[in-house]
């Protein structure tokens, strides 16, 4: 089946301007996940939604940035008055089941945001 | 503060012989840990994990090896092959909480395989 779904691949802009971006999970998967990748590093952990429930935002850098999953299903992660410190990597994961299980994760490939 | 780290930030190995790749933790709250690979312009994909219980698992051509007194974890490919050269991320779960489940990643290590 499809894998996780993300869009755009690329996104520019200009510093001030506020972007969304958007992840469709795998079908059915109870947990979404939104992680950053800076360039040369690992992923960082922003937020996690278990169904349309956002159970964990202390990842999020400031309050420029929101996530929802109104529905459950597909996730937007906006990030309001960009800054030149937002540019990265941003890769939505889904897993089958929520808390305490060890479904691993599976991620998208990801939203590459550059802000000039 | 670095909770998971991978020290080497690159490794090449000839085609058949051995690649290990190394991982050092501090936090002793992690319970399960992961290797996902990542070839680039692509998500990270998940390779191999172990519970803290266990101190090995083997799936195939890759191990993982846990030393939890050392809070240390290794993965071995064996053979390499080309196909293998990839960035390797280790990972980290976080019991507890309200995020059991939520990852805390190394900073990845390129792994190159030479034919």
């Amino acid at each position: 089946g499809a894998g996780v779904s993300q869009s755009p691949r690329y996104k520019v802009a200009k510093r001030g301007q506020d972007v969304a971006l958007r992840c469709d999970p795998i079908s059915g998967h109870v947990s979404l996940f939104w992680y950053q990748q800076a360039l040369g590093q690992g992923p960082e952990f922003l937020t996690y939604f278990q169904n349309e429930a956002q159970l964990d935002k202390s990842g999020l850098p400031s309050d420029r940035f929101f996530a929802e999953r109104p529905e459950g299903s597909v996730s937007t992660l906006k990030i309001q008055r960009t800054q030149q410190e937002d540019s990265a990597v941003y890769l939505c994961a889904s897993s089958l089941v929520g808390l305490g299980s060890n479904s691993p994760l599976h991620f998208g490939n990801g939203t590459r945001l550059t802000v000039t | 503060d670095q909770q998971v780290k991978q020290n080497s930030p690159s490794l090449s190995v000839q085609e058949g012989r051995i690649s290990i790749l190394n991982c050092d933790y501090t936090n002793s709250m992690f319970d399960y840990f992961l290797w996902y690979k990542k070839y680039p312009a692509e998500g990270p994909t998940f390779l191999i994990s172990i519970s803290s219980i266990k101190d090995k698992n083997e799936d195939g051509r890759f191990t993982v090896f846990l030393n939890k007194s050392a809070k240390h974890l290794s993965l071995h490919i064996v053979p390499s092959q080309p196909g293998d050269s990839a960035v390797y991320f280790c990972a980290a779960r976080f019991a507890g909480g309200t995020s059991y489940g939520k990852l805390t990643f190394g900073q990845g290590t390129i792994l190159t395989v030479h034919p």
